[in-house]
């Protein structure tokens, strides 16, 4: 089945400095990606779409330049946190629309900014 | 604005019962429904995906309803297991064609007591 890898699992960073999120697509080619975040005991809540090859669609109240989001190729899509702080802290996840408006997601990241 | 709400948020029962979990939508015009489930500090599993115009599916011990018109879905779970534990979300598809979204419920979290 559809498989989306995403990487790191974990990091830590110091407040100021930038973080990258890989979000790959294994086995099929996800022209459809979408970024999630979830706070803890909260469900998740979409931040953007991001479309290969065009811009993304961010939600209302997402900073778009805080969140850059870029999805170069049909495979990868990467969110790039800016100038982190510790309210950026949270759990990050991917995922890719698959067949029948179907989704597959990756294995979340964990971002803890000090 | 589609609202996803799921009944109870926690679920306490002893291993080997059935159980059911509960979620509803207020705009039944969806395209589909998925159930998901989240380990701690994971990303999420895709349980089970009901198109629109199913009433159910069925995966092992799992079974899934859906009634699209009254915006009602269930999760049967049969013969509960320890490792069942984890936190239960449902989702809906739903949006204008080439822009469609997902919005999840608030999940249930499942405790199989041993």
């Amino acid at each position: 089945g559809a498989v989306v890898s995403q990487h790191p699992s974990r990091v830590i960073c110091k407040s100021g400095t930038s973080v990258k999120i890989e979000c790959r697509s294994l086995d099929f080619q996800a022209t459809t990606m979408f970024w999630y975040r979830q706070f803890p005991k909260q469900s998740l809540m979409l931040m953007a779409t991001s479309n290969e090859g065009s811009k993304a669609t961010y939600e209302q109240g997402v900073e778009k330049d805080k969140f850059l989001i870029n999805h170069a190729s049909l495979t990868l899509s990467t969110l790039t946190v800016t100038s982190a702080h510790p309210e950026d802290s949270s759990f990050y996840i991917c995922s890719a629309l698959t067949g029948d408006y179907g989704y597959t997601f990756g294995s979340g990241t964990r971002l803890t900014v000090v | 604005k589609q609202e996803v709400t799921q009944i109870p948020a926690a679920l306490s029962v002893p291993e080997g019962e059935n159980l059911v979990l509960n979620c509803s939508f207020t705009d039944s015009a969806i395209y589909n429904l998925q159930w998901f489930r989240q380990d701690p500090g994971k990303g999420l599993t895709s349980l089970l995906l009901i198109q629109s115009s199913q009433r159910e599916q069925t995966s092992g011990r799992l079974n899934a309803s859906l009634d699209k018109s009254s915006g009602r879905s269930t999760l049967y779970i049969a013969a509960s297991q320890p490792g069942d534990s984890a936190t239960y979300l449902c989702a809906v598809t739903d949006g204008d064609f080439g822009n469609e979204k997902l919005t999840f419920g608030t999940g249930t979290r499942l405790t199989i007591i041993p």
